[in-house]
């Protein structure tokens, strides 16, 4: 079946570090990857995507690349803030006729 | 331009009763999908609705039921709850069927059950 695996947290880290949060995928087919951020009591918000192999997506200093030769979809930032501090969450996209699947999410605390 | 939307913010029920839970989608979008996210999870598919009919369902039981109107907006119903049914349901919206369009999320239902 199809499914993402995140890297557990939680990730703690000064304010000004650098980031990866890991994300591996298994997909019967060429998924669309998807980084979403949910801060404390709200919703999800897309933070970027990619729709093809080698594509980067990026986003408020945020980047991933979609690497089809080891199924990964990593994110990082090269300095992360206080307001960063959010849970983000992996997810892939078949197609239009699919749902998207989800990874169990990484909470990430940016200390100043 | 209002995104998606979704009614009520929270929501208190007990054991054995039935829920109804409602969504605007974000204007343009004609697709409508709902998550089921417990605690500390991620997202959990429930099912999507397109053109007035429910298109893919997850793994969830017939308690879980939806409809769309036609103007897209989208309702879920949940019946005979359970104290597991407690969660953050989310709606989210996308224009059509189409291969890594974006699906847009509302702010969610807080459900809990006693």
């Amino acid at each position: 079946g199809n499914s993402v695996t995140q890297m557990e947290g939680p990730v703690t880290l000064s304010e000004e570090a650098f980031l990866t949060i890991n994300c591996t995928y298994t997909a019967t087919g060429y998924p669309s990857l998807f980084w979403y951020v949910q801060y404390p009591g709200e919703g999800l918000q897309l933070l970027l995507k990619a729709t093809k192999a080698d594509d980067k997506g990026s986003n408020k200093g945020f980047e991933a690349t979609y690497r089809k030769e080891t199924t990964s979809f990593h994110l990082e930032k090269g300095s992360v803030q206080v307001s960063d501090s959010a849970v983000y969450f992996c997810a892939l996209d078949l197609s239009g006729n699919t749902p998207l699947v989800f990874g169990k999410g990484t909470r990430l605390s940016v200390i100043a | 331009d209002a995104g998606v939307t979704q009614s009520p913010t929270h929501l208190i029920k007990t054991r054995g009763q039935q829920v109804t839970l409602r969504c605007s989608p974000k204007s343009g979008h004609d697709t409508v999908s709902w998550y089921q996210q417990a605690l500390g999870q991620g997202p959990q598919f429930i099912f999507q609705y397109y053109e007035e009919e429910e298109r893919q369902r997850g793994n969830f039981p017939d308690r879980f039921s939806g409809h769309q109107f036609p103007n897209y907006s989208s309702e879920l119903n949940v019946n005979a709850l359970l104290l597991g049914d407690s969660a953050l349901y989310l709606c989210a919206s996308s224009p059509g069927q189409v291969r890594g369009e974006t699906q847009y999320f509302g702010p969610g239902t807080r459900l809990l059950v006693l």
